[in-house]
């Protein structure tokens, strides 16, 4: 049972270089969401979409893009990464909006800017 | 966007009660969950509770909710060292495609 996989676990950048995370699911869910975790401050939402070719900002988008081009998968990239993005990225999904319906998360995506 | 607030840490001895508090934001959350997240891992589902219910008890989790004050409460009895971990309360809100809003997350250390 994969559920929500995240890729990649860790990564190192230098300021200035872009990268994608990857989230994919296997639960056929419509929502996803991408979250940050820092110390103190507990998960922000940066990103999300309500199903396949539909994403909308959430609270922290700025400086992220997202994309939801297959069900199964919302890719979030840093166009041009910055020390404030050091952070843990988490993304979920749901199979909807509504009800008593659990959010899935990934493992994390450890990311440094230095 | 408003808090979701819980205390950062709590530390307990093996064996006692522990009792974790929240206080949400959005009187119209259908559903209030507790999330429970080990170190370096993701946030894993504890237990969930209807806003039509004050109290909801699964096994060692007990979940009182004081619909009024917009208070949450989970309390876990007979706590042991594999409990240690952090503990987030969380509401669905109606907007951000229902996206979980947590609090910050309180640490729970149980001691031997």
């Amino acid at each position: 049972n994969a559920g929500v996989t995240q890729t990649p676990k860790f990564r190192v950048l230098k300021t200035g270089q872009s990268m994608t995370l990857l989230c994919a699911q296997d639960m056929n869910h419509e929502y996803m969401y991408w979250y940050r975790q820092d110390p103190g401050m507990g998960l922000r939402l940066i990103h999300y979409s309500v199903g396949e070719g539909t994403t909308a900002k959430g609270e922290v988008p700025d400086g992220y893009n997202v994309s939801r081009l297959k069900k199964q998968n919302f890719l979030l990239g840093l166009e041009s990464a910055a020390p404030s993005q050091t952070s843990v990225y988490f993304c979920a999904s749901s199979s909807s909006g509504t009800g008593r319906t659990e959010a899935f998360f990934g493992q994390g995506t450890r990311l440094t800017v230095v | 966007g408003e808090d979701v607030e819980q205390s950062l840490f709590l530390s307990v001895r093996e064996g006692d009660s522990s009792v974790i508090n929240c206080t949400y934001t959005d009187s119209s959350s259908t559903y209030l969950y507790w999330y429970k997240q080990e170190p370096g891992a993701g946030l894993q589902l504890l237990t969930y509770i209807f806003s039509n219910m004050d109290m909801k008890q699964d096994q060692r989790l007990t979940v009182l909710l004081n619909k009024k004050d917009k208070h949450l409460s989970l309390r876990i009895a007979d706590t042991q060292t594999g409990d240690s971990a952090i503990y987030f309360c969380a509401e669905r809100k109606g907007n951000s495609g229902y996206a979980l809003n947590f609090g910050k997350g309180t640490s729970l250390l149980v001691t031997p």
